[in-house]
């Protein structure tokens, strides 16, 4: 089944506290972002991935970090995690420049304290 | 982006037809009109999308105004898994071959369908 896998579903922490969000999907996509969702807001999106070792910032990636090490995989890092990162985060993949369908992972609620 | 507008909400009966509007007045030829929709607690799923030509999937069909300036989102038959925010987004065909994927999610329609 073709899928977007994101880790952990939920996730409380506290200030400062580094973690890291999962995001893998199994369809061969070259592309993959990652967006947060915030009441009144909408998604908007970090950093995208055209490929295996290309990221770029997307419109709001003040204190995030990605990497793309292998095509499937594209962790959101939080290096230093503050109470305005508390949000909903989807990670998305698709085939890139056919502007087919978007996959999106099931989302991560993240609440920092 | 050029900009879409959608109904803040709407509302349906099961196993009734529903037509969910977009207004996109500004549509440049390259931009291709896609809908996404999101169920309760889970991310965006892809519905449609189209260029000029009105389209069918298993989910819904799509039609579009002969300006294109319009388009209808039709869910043949609701069902209250149907009950979710659906959003009309414009890609522009040229951006996403320069290489930007990204899809500008406005505020949506949300449907609410009754048993």
């Amino acid at each position: 089944e073709a899928q977007v896998t994101q880790n952990p579903r939920y996730l409380i922490t506290v200030t400062g506290k580094k973690l890291t969000v999962t995001c893998s999907q199994n369809m061969n996509h070259e592309y993959m972002s990652w967006y947060r969702q915030d009441p009144g807001l909408g998604l908007r999106q970090i950093y995208y991935s055209m490929n295996v070792e290309v990221t770029d910032k997307g419109d709001v990636p003040e204190g995030y970090k990605v990497s793309r090490k292998e095509k499937r995989n594209f962790p959101l890092i939080l290096e230093s995690p503050s109470p305005n990162q508390t949000s909903l985060y989807f990670c998305a993949s698709s085939l890139r420049g056919r502007g087919t369908e978007a996959f999106f992972g099931q989302g991560t609620r993240l609440t920092v304290v | 982006d050029a900009k879409t507008t959608q109904p803040n909400s709407m509302e349906s009966n099961e196993e009734e037809p529903v037509h969910l509007p977009c207004n996109h007045s500004t549509i440049s030829g390259t931009d291709y009109i896609h809908w996404y929709r999101q169920l309760p607690s889970q991310g965006p799923e892809y519905v449609i999308h189209g260029l000029t030509s009105n389209v069918n999937n298993r989910m819904a069909s799509l039609a579009i105004a002969e300006d294109r300036k319009s388009s209808t989102l039709i869910l043949h038959r609701a069902t209250l898994r149907d009950a979710a925010v659906y959003y009309c987004i414009l890609r522009d065909r040229e951006t996403i071959q320069g290489g930007s994927e990204k899809l500008v999610f406005g505020k949506g329609t949300k449907l609410t369908v009754n048993p």
